[in-house]
């Protein structure tokens, strides 16, 4: 089946310093990327999607200059959190759906624990 | 707009017993309808999906799910609960379409009991 990396799994930072995750499509080519995020004992909030070599799409009330998500192939999507506080740490999980892999489904990456001190 | 509706927030199977967790959910068009699992600060796993056809669909681990167009639901089963199908389980809808957006339920904890 087709597998999803992220990483890293957990960091720590300090309150103000600014985090990048990756997100990886190791078997297929990823032409549209999404990131949500989890907050405890809740469903998944998508943030925005990303279309390879395109602007990312964000979800209402995330703030894109907050979030910057970069999809500059098809095999890699980052997400950086800039200026990271403490209200920011969540859990992080991306997906990734396009050729090469089952049409329709999105295949998730073990998702990132964001804690900022 | 779309929505999925999971209305057990957490349930509690014996192990051996059988499973069934409910979905409903309100979608203007035909439905693509997915299970996913996730365990404890692990990403999603995919159990299964339904996108046209037979209305009773196989997944992994011996899971199973039957879409009710009239009920508008797509409810998870499975005959026998092992103790390591503990975890959270989510109903989601979406569309083939150029990118596949989904609408997650706010998922259902399965604990199994010995």
């Amino acid at each position: 089946g087709a597998v999803v990396s992220q990483h890293p799994s957990r960091v720590i930072c300090k309150s103000g310093t600014s985090v990048k995750i990756e997100c990886r499509s190791l078997d297929f080519q990823a032409t549209t990327m999404f990131w949500y995020r989890q907050f405890p004992k809740k469903s998944l909030m998508l943030m925005a999607t990303s279309n390879e070599g395109s602007k990312a799409t964000y979800e209402q009330g995330v703030e894109k200059d907050k979030f910057l998500i970069n999809h500059a192939s098809l095999t890699l999507s980052t997400l950086t959190v800039t200026s990271a506080h403490p209200e920011d740490s969540s859990f992080y999980i991306c997906s990734a759906s396009g050729q090469g892999a089952s049409v329709g489904i999105q295949y998730f990456g073990a998702g990132t624990r964001l804690s900022v001190l | 707009a779309q929505s999925v509706t999971q209305p057990d927030i957490h349930i509690t199977v014996s192990e051996g017993a059988s499973l069934e967790l409910r979905c409903n959910y309100s979608y203007g068009a035909t439905p693509y309808l997915f299970w996913y699992v996730q365990s404890p600060g692990q990403g999603l796993q995919l159990l299964l999906k339904y996108f046209s056809g037979d209305t009773l669909v196989q997944g992994i681990k011996g899971f199973e799910a039957e879409f009710k167009r009239s009920q508008s639901s797509f409810n998870l089963r499975k005959p026998s609960v092992h103790w390591s199908d503990a975890a959270e389980y989510f109903c989601a809808v979406g569309a083939v379409s150029g990118y596949s957006t989904l609408t997650f339920g706010k998922g259902t904890m399965l604990l199994v009991s010995p």
